[in-house]
């Protein structure tokens, strides 16, 4: 039972446009949800995180919106540039359970 | 302050034989967790220690196992390798301070491959 979907395997987007990567979930008592990049031959690296408690947080570039009802979220990059060609994984996790629980990862290509 | 470090970075084994995996995690961390990523796959969730006892586990058979050490450095151990354990493995540490959330730190990895 997939609790954390990323529906799209893949996405392009020229440089310098907006890029929506999405990630829905399951399990409505997930109450913290994080966005990791990955680059090839490397470990994900943390990008962004979110609260339940929230619908919004902003960091420069990285904007993650929630969507509750929908048990939906979403991460914007504005604007997309070539070093923001990676693969991202959405991460959710229970407070009471430090285990995170991961999507299967979107890869962005940014093209020039 | 310095990353997850784990060792070796790359590993050729045969079917048949164990190997055994190692991670330090950031100075300070005291949960460590265990990922297998296979390409086109997210991240497999292995285990996670914290405080030298394995307080979550995944789905994956007795051939893989774990252990932390009083230092919090981790192992991992996989026997009777199969072929279908070629990954990446991934190790992160996280602080788990009260009240703090869950924010994991990657390792680099270790790519095996059994032939």
């Amino acid at each position: 039972d997939q609790q954390v979907k990323q529906n799209s395997p893949s996405l392009s987007v020229q440089e310098g446009r907006i890029s929506i990567l999405n990630c829905d979930y399951t399990n409505s008592m997930f109450d913290y949800f994080l966005w990791y990049k990955k680059y090839p031959a490397e470990g994900p690296t943390f990008l962004i995180s979110i609260s339940s408690i929230k619908d919004k947080n902003e960091d420069g570039r990285f904007t993650v919106f929630l969507n509750k009802s929908a048990k939906h979220l979403s991460l914007h990059i504005v604007p997309s540039q070539p070093g923001d060609s990676a693969v991202y994984f959405c991460a959710a996790s229970l407070d009471s359970n430090y285990q995170l629980i991961w999507g299967a990862g979107t890869k962005l290509i940014i093209k020039p | 302050k310095a990353g997850v470090t784990q060792t070796p970075r790359y590993l050729i084994k045969t079917r048949g034989q164990q190997v055994t995996l190692s991670c330090s995690p950031i100075s300070g961390h005291r949960s460590v967790s265990w990922y297998q990523q296979t390409p086109g796959q997210g991240l497999q969730f292995l285990f996670e220690y914290f405080s030298e006892t394995q307080r979550n586990k995944g789905n994956f058979p007795g051939r893989f196992s774990g252990r932390q050490f009083s230092n919090s450095r981790s192992e991992m151990n996989v026997s009777t390798l199969e072929l279908g354990d070629s990954a990446l493995y991934l190790c992160a540490s996280s602080l788990e301070l009260a009240g703090s959330k869950n924010i994991q730190y990657f390792g680099a990895g270790t790519r095996l491959s059994v032939l």
